[in-house]
């Protein structure tokens, strides 16, 4: 089965400032895909950004960036210039390929504290 | 957004009773998946389905049961409640050609006694 390790439970960062979370995964197949989401205190579920693993190009999206390391099965996330508002748990996850339902195996999370 | 909604939003029920939770779709994609959350756990699946009628198992199907008469509608259903069930129950849909874009619903929180 696959499994997403997330080895920080909490980081902190101070305003615009930049932070990267860590998170590793196992699989077999060759042909998957990774995301990290967001949950803000209101608890709805957010996509920050997401990773085909058969793209070498690391995905970017405004201040979100990832660093994704496929021989070493890791996937970190960065965040630049960090704001309050990305105070929030984030949370790394991972899914196979498409033409079926995508089941979601997500890491235990990471609790991001961003302070004045 | 995506149109989802989940209710009841809250509940606070007994061991040992049935409780069935609801995630309502506007948007007509096929795929429809339950998971839940814990502490020390992040999210994990119960269960999902792939169409009306067609359901299967996750992770943590365990005391768990679903169904899905119609396109817009999937039911979880505890048979008989344990607290072991207390958690944030989130609804998830996806459409058919886009089935990696997961878009959740707000939760429902579950307080087994």
């Amino acid at each position: 089965a696959q499994t997403v390790t997330q080895s920080q439970p909490e980081m902190s960062v101070q305003e615009a400032e930049t932070v990267t979370l860590s998170c590793t995964y196992d699989t077999s197949e060759s042909d998957y895909y990774l995301f990290w989401y967001k949950q803000p205190p209101s608890r709805q579920m957010i996509l920050v950004i997401r990773q085909e693993a058969y793209k070498q190009q690391n995905a970017t999206e405004n201040r979100f960036s990832v660093n994704f390391q496929k021989a070493a099965k890791s996937f970190s996330l960065k965040i630049s210039d960090s704001q309050l508002g990305d105070a929030a748990m984030y949370f790394c996850a991972y899914s196979e390929g498409t033409g079926t339902a995508s089941k979601l195996t997500f890491g235990t999370g990471t609790r991001l504290q961003v302070t004045l | 957004d995506a149109g989802i909604t989940q209710s009841p939003r809250h509940k606070v029920t007994e061991t040992g009773t049935p409780v069935t939770l609801r995630c309502h779709q506007t948007e007509n994609h096929r795929y429809m998946y339950w998971y839940r959350q814990d502490p020390g756990h992040g999210l994990r699946l119960i269960h999902y389905s792939y169409g009306v009628k067609d359901t299967d198992k996750g992770e943590v199907s365990d005391g768990y049961s679903v169904s899905r008469s119609k396109t817009e509608d999937f039911l979880l259903t505890l048979e008989s409640a344990t607290s072991s069930q207390t958690s944030v129950y989130f609804c998830a849909i996806s459409e058919s050609g886009r089935e990696i874009e997961q878009f959740f619903g707000p939760g429902t929180r579950l307080t087994v006694l």
